[in-house]
């Protein structure tokens, strides 16, 4: 089944201490990116990967970190989460040519 | 700045009503525009895709596409309770990335 998935999907932590939301998808895309959703903002993007070892920030990227060392991963680090990273966060992959881009389930993460 | 505008509700219909959602996107290099459907606190789920002016039917559904006026829309025709959700729209305009609106709230009530 064609899908991404993404770990954990809950998370509490306390402030600055360093976590790693991990994302994989079997679909082979090239494109990966990541979003926060927040109430009234809307889903936006912290940063996206056009392929291995390529990595670009989106509209949101302080306070987090990204890496493509293979295909079909694209963890998200926070080296030291603060409060305002409380939020939804989704990963997600893009099919090449359709542009067609599938999330994962969704990571809940509260920072107290 | 590349935005995507939508109302954001409640849209609010009775069900077997037909629902209509409406966006707007400013840059007018946009090729590609999709329709996301989003449960709350579920991730978005791709419900359509449209690339040419004109209509696309997909069983209740249907994306129209204006790239003059840069608007497009989606019908839902026999709304259902279950259709009750947000809707996302989301335009392409450059290497796979998605600008995405602030979606708008569908609510059908049997």
């Amino acid at each position: 089944e064609a899908q991404v998935t993404q770990n954990p999907r809950y998370l509490i932590t306390v402030t600055g201490k360093k976590l790693t939301v991990t994302c994989s998808q079997n679909m082979n895309h090239e494109y990966m990116s990541w979003y926060r959703q927040d109430p009234g903002l809307g889903l936006r993007q912290i940063y996206y990967s056009m392929n291995v070892e390529v990595t670009d920030k989106g509209d949101v990227p302080e306070g987090y970190k990204v890496s493509r060392k293979e295909k079909r991963n694209f963890p998200l680090i926070l080296e030291s989460p603060s409060p305002n990273q409380t939020s939804l966060y989704f990963c997600a992959s893009t099919s090449t040519g359709p542009n067609e881009q599938f999330f994962g389930p969704g990571t809940r993460l509260t920072v107290l | 700045q590349k935005e995507v505008e939508q109302n954001s509700g409640p849209l609010s219909v009775p069900e077997g009503a037909i629902a209509s959602l409406n966006c707007t996107y400013s840059d007018r290099g946009s090729q590609s525009f999709f329709w996301y459907r989003q449960y709350s606190g579920k991730s978005p789920e791709l419900i359509m895709s449209i690339y040419s002016n004109g209509d696309k039917e997909d069983g209740r559904f249907t994306a129209q596409l204006n790239k003059a006026s840069q608007y497009v829309s989606l019908l839902i025709r026999d709304s259902q309770p279950s259709d009750s959700a947000t809707y996302l729209c989301a335009v392409n305009a450059g290497y796979s990335t998605l600008t995405f609106g602030k979606g708008t709230m569908l609510l059908v009530s049997p």
